[in-house]
């Protein structure tokens, strides 16, 4: 696609429910990024693909939080039992190689758990 | 761990002024990339400019200037001619030169600074 795309733009869902955030990103890009906006923070990173493997899952915050790329293109984010904290933009980006000259961002999924 | 310092949080300038936004880090590396980007409402990260560490000359993008000091550990980003359309968030970035083989291909942000531009 011409940018990268996620889906939902806005989830709403109770606490102890379970989510998944879908990322498509551009055509060809084989690194692909999560990360987490809080309210008034920047964001902070949460795995990396590279292709169909993560490269890097340092961020993730606990073992609720799981993501795949099984094809090495679209992703899912998904979380389990969801807690109010978890509340926040989940931002996903690509990059044709590495992060040396900056990804492309999607608009993002804001996660509202109540 | 490196870490990334924006220390206001709010700025405002008369359009077709100039601004200027702070940022500084701080990193034991010798071989990083540093980056703005914008957010505007639509949430979108805008990557704005890119400079490369070992690079001496400051980088430039039409009216968006860095200004890169090393050693002190400073990257402050100069909007000229400022126009509506630059309000947004604006968040300073630091990636490592090492590589994904070392886990380093991750962006550390800082917190932020919201512009506005006074018509």
């Amino acid at each position: 696609g011409a940018g990268v795309s996620q889906t939902p733009s806005n989830k709403v869902t109770e606490k102890g429910k379970y989510v998944e955030l879908r990322c498509d990103p551009i055509s060809g890009h084989t690194a692909l990024y999560w990360y987490r906006q809080s309210l008034g923070q920047g964001p902070e990173f949460l795995i990396y693909f590279q292709g169909t493997g993560a490269a890097d899952d340092s961020g993730l915050p606990n073992d609720r939080f799981f993501a795949v790329r099984p094809e090495g293109s679209v992703s899912t984010l998904k979380i389990q039992r969801t807690e109010r904290g978890d509340s926040a933009v989940y931002l996903c980006a690509s990059s044709l190689t590495g992060g040396a000259y900056g990804y492309t961002f999607g608009s993002g999924t804001r996660l509202t758990v109540v | 761990a490196q870490t990334v310092t924006q220390s206001q949080p709010e700025m405002s300038v008369q359009e077709a002024e100039t601004v200027t936004l702070s940022c500084t880090y701080d990193t034991s590396e010798s071989d990083y990339y540093l980056f703005w980007y914008k957010q505007p409402p639509s949430r979108q990260m805008i990557l704005v400019i890119r400079q490369e560490a070992y690079k001496q000359q400051n980088a430039t993008e039409n009216r968006f200037s860095v200004n890169f000091q090393k050693a002190a550990k400073s990257f402050s980003l100069k909007i000229s001619d400022s126009q509506l359309g630059d309000a947004a968030m604006y968040f300073c970035a630091y990636r490592s030169a090492m590589g994904s083989n070392f886990g380093n291909e991750k962006l550390t942000f800082g917190t932020g600074t919201r512009l506005t531009i006074i018509p």
